[in-house]
C-alpha cells in the first residue's frame, strides 16, 4: 500500500538552481495537488491536475510548473529557486464518486531550503 | 469563490475539558469538507469528512463536526480533551462542480493544558 509517494524528503538548494520533486500515487486518483506549507499561512495550492494532460494554477503558482503526462505521475518543477521558495512541500490526490470529492491522500512532505 | 475561515489560529484547553475548533465556508455549491489533524513535524492526518449524506460526522480519536448549511460552518469538537490531541488542524473544503479543487484554512493550533 504505497499511497502517494514524495520524493526527495529534504533538499538544499542554492538560489538560481532548478530542481524537481517527484510524486507519484497507485491509487488511480484522477486529482493530483501541489502545496507548500509556511509557518502561519496553512497549506497554499501551487498547481493541480484533474486528469493526465490537463493542468492548473492555484494560489500560489509563480516559480513552479507542473505537468500531467500520466496518471500516477504529478512532478513540480522549481525553474530557478528563490530563498521566498523555502518551505515544505506536499503532493496530494483524491477521487471523485458521483456529486463528492473524496478526502486528499497526502505524501511525507518534501522540506526544501534555497540559500 | 470558495473560501474557508478557521476563526481561531490558537486554541488552549485544559486536559478532560471540551474542545471546539470553529470553521467557515463560503461555496456557491454543495460542498464536501473536511478536518485534518497534524502533528508537530508530521505529515496530514483525515480526522472526518462530509460528503452530503448525514450532517453529523464522526472521526477518529473521539472528534465529530457537524455540517450546518444554514450558518455555513462545519465546526470539530471533542468532548474531552486528551493530551495527544495537542496539534494543528485544518479545516478543507472542495467543490464538484466543473473543475474542482480543494482550500485550506489557516489553521488552528490547539494546545492542551495538564
Amino acid at each position: 500500500n504505497a499511497g502517494v509517494t514524495q520524493t526527495p524528503k529534504f533538499q538544499v538548494l542554492k538560489t538560481g538552481q532548478s530542481m524537481t520533486l517527484q510524486c507519484a500515487q497507485d491509487m488511480n486518483h484522477e486529482y493530483m495537488s501541489w502545496y507548500r506549507q509556511d509557518p502561519g499561512m496553512g497549506l497554499r495550492l501551487i498547481h493541480y491536475s484533474v486528469g493526465a494532460g490537463i493542468t492548473d494554477q492555484g494560489e500560489v503558482p509563480n516559480g513552479y510548473n507542473v505537468s500531467r503526462s500520466t496518471t500516477e505521475d504529478f512532478p513540480l518543477r522549481l525553474l530557478s529557486a528563490a530563498p521566498s521558495q523555502t518551505s515544505v512541500y506536499f503532493c496530494a490526490s483524491s477521487y471523485r464518486r458521483g456529486a463528492s470529492t473524496g478526502e486528499l491522500f497526502f505524501g511525507e512532505g518534501s522540506r526544501l531550503t534555497v540559500l | 469563490a470558495q473560501s474557508v475561515t478557521q476563526l481561531d489560529s490558537h486554541v488552549s484547553v485544559s486536559e478532560g475539558t471540551p474542545v471546539l475548533l470553529r470553521c467557515n465556508y463560503s461555496s456557491s455549491y454543495s460542498p464536501s469538507l473536511f478536518w485534518y489533524v497534524q502533528h508537530p513535524n508530521k505529515g496530514l492526518q483525515l480526522l472526518l469528512k462530509y460528503t452530503s449524506a448525514a450532517t453529523l460526522v464522526k472521526g477518529i480519536n473521539g472528534f465529530e463536526a457537524e455540517f450546518k448549511k444554514s450558518e455555513t460552518s462545519f465546526h470539530l469538537t471533542k468532548p474531552s480533551a486528551h493530551m495527544s490531541d495537542a496539534a494543528e488542524y485544518f479545516c478543507v473544503v472542495s467543490l464538484t462542480s466543473g473543475t474542482y479543487k480543494y482550500i485550506f484554512g489557516t489553521g488552528t493550533r490547539l494546545k492542551v493544558l495538564a
